[in-house]
């Protein structure tokens, strides 16, 4: 089952610019993370965010969550062409150890 | 990749063949997860291990089988009755910090499964 959905599927933008990728999830989670696929890769973690927290910063990374539309959103600010990957989100499923995760949003950084 | 190893990176096989990924990891976690990526799609979960001697089919098990005879391996064997065997097979270990699991993921590198 698909709880995460990203928006959007793609996303081209120049070196330097700031990127917004949002998700949007459908049941009650008690966090939710985004990860970070580089081609033919595994998945690397980014961020985790709890469901009673609203906003966290790592980095260039800014995470902001509303539990009460039940969607989040990753900013990648000063974003470089090293930043060029696939982007996903996971939520748990209200305390399970089981993520599900989103169909991603395919991020291009033109130098 | 940290302590996560799958081996080999990648595999082909004929049609009709059942074939094993490995999955190895040393960071001595218990939970271990095997997942499936399609092109431009997401992970789905196939199987999940909490614990030695147990595991748990997960959204699309069917065609697949693991086993869990210790605690650093967690192989996945695609068998003939998978009907679309070929994809982007990921292995991944739970995280816990100080005894408290956020459920954030460890991921392999992948196996790139191809079936002729």
């Amino acid at each position: 089952s698909q709880q995460g959905e990203e928006d959007p599927q793609a996303l081209s933008i120049q070196e330097g610019e700031n990127a917004t990728m949002n998700c949007s999830y459908k049941t009650s989670i008690n966090n939710l993370q985004w990860y970070r696929q580089n081609s033919g890769r595994g998945l690397v973690h980014l961020i985790l965010i709890r469901s009673n927290e609203r906003e966290k910063h790592s980095g260039r990374l800014r995470v902001t969550l509303d539990t009460s539309k039940k969607s989040s959103s990753l900013l990648i600010t000063a974003s470089r062409a090293a930043d060029t990957a696939s982007y996903f989100c996971a939520t748990d499923q209200g305390g399970s150890e089981k993520l599900v995760f989103g169909k991603g949003t395919k991020l291009t950084v033109n130098p | 990749d940290g302590g996560i190893t799958q081996s080999p990176k990648y595999l082909f096989r004929k049609e009709g063949q059942n074939v094993t990924l490995s999955c190895e990891q040393n960071l001595n976690h218990d939970a271990m997860y095997w997942y499936r990526q399609d092109p431009g799609q997401g992970l789905r979960l196939i199987y999940y291990s909490q614990i030695v001697n147990d595991f748990q089919k997960g959204d699309i098990a069917e065609g697949y089988s693991v086993s869990r005879e210790k605690k650093e391996s967690f192989p996945l064997t695609v068998t003939s009755a998978q009907k679309n065997p070929t994809a982007f097979y990921l292995c991944a270990i739970l995280r816990v910090v100080g005894g408290l699991s956020y459920n954030e993921q460890f991921f392999g590198p992948g196996t790139r499964l191809t079936v002729l």
